[in-house]
């Protein structure tokens, strides 16, 4: 079966970075893409950008162009979405989730969540 | 950037009655293949969003028949549960993927009266 997870919670300083895991299984992982969405407590969801496993190239909602990096290992079938000057209104819970075509990047199968927390 | 506008904000339901959840695009969602991209997400509190519906009415398996999908004129649509039960309680997203950059409508809180 379909699988994402992603991996734990994490605790940064305002102006570092994180790194949040997505691992696959149960599909052939290169057709596919990932896509990130987040969502801040008690709010909404805001898609962020998303990766095509097959190729690697990955593109970002502007908000995030200049602060995202997604990267995709095929070895391990899992891809990393690292966020870099964490400011306070960056904490929320990151999703991946899995785009099964690239016309429409809405996703079927999501990650757990991974909840990071940005405090000084 | 598309903007999809949901109504109601917030929909208490008595068990079995049924609901309604609307959204609204301030473009077309329609893609060359002919087909119209617009889809419904549940999220249980505490849970990760599930996709129940894609191009407009197509159901994910698993699904139950009680959720719906319907268009209006091409940029309204309409998420229809028949008889809510307790395991509807949640937030439902409406999203569009087809144009750049996708988004979210901003969620109906679906709730027992």
């Amino acid at each position: 079966q379909v699988q994402l997870v992603q991996s734990g919670a994490e605790v940064k300083k305002p102006g570092a970075s994180v790194k949040v895991s997505c691992k696959a299984s149960g599909y052939s992982f290169s057709r596919y893409g990932i896509s990130w969405v987040r969502q801040a407590p008690g709010q909404g969801l805001e898609w962020m950008g998303w990766t095509s496993a097959y190729s690697g190239n990955a593109n970002y909602a502007q908000k995030f162009q200049d602060r995202v990096t997604m990267t995709t290992d095929t070895s391990t079938s899992t891809v990393y979405m690292e966020m870099r000057s964490l400011r306070s209104d960056d904490t929320a819970v990151y999703f991946c989730a899995r785009v099964p075509v690239s016309w429409d990047l809405s996703s079927d199968y999501w990650g757990q969540g991974t909840l990071v927390t940005v405090s000084s | 950037d598309v903007v999809l506008t949901q109504s109601p904000l917030s929909l208490p339901v008595t068990l079995g009655q049924p609901a309604s959840i609307s959204c609204t695009s301030n473009q077309s969602l329609l893609y060359s293949d002919g087909s119209t991209y617009l889809n419904w997400f549940q999220q249980r509190p505490g849970q990760s969003p599930r996709r129940l519906i894609y191009k407009v009415s197509n159901r994910e398996p698993g699904v139950p028949g009680r959720f719906s999908g319907i268009s209006g004129s091409g940029t309204d649509f309409t998420l229809k549960i028949s008889r809510v039960e307790a395991e509807d309680v949640g937030v439902y997203y409406c999203m569009q993927g087809v144009h750049w950059p996708p988004t979210f409508g901003g969620g109906t809180k679906v709730e027992i009266k």
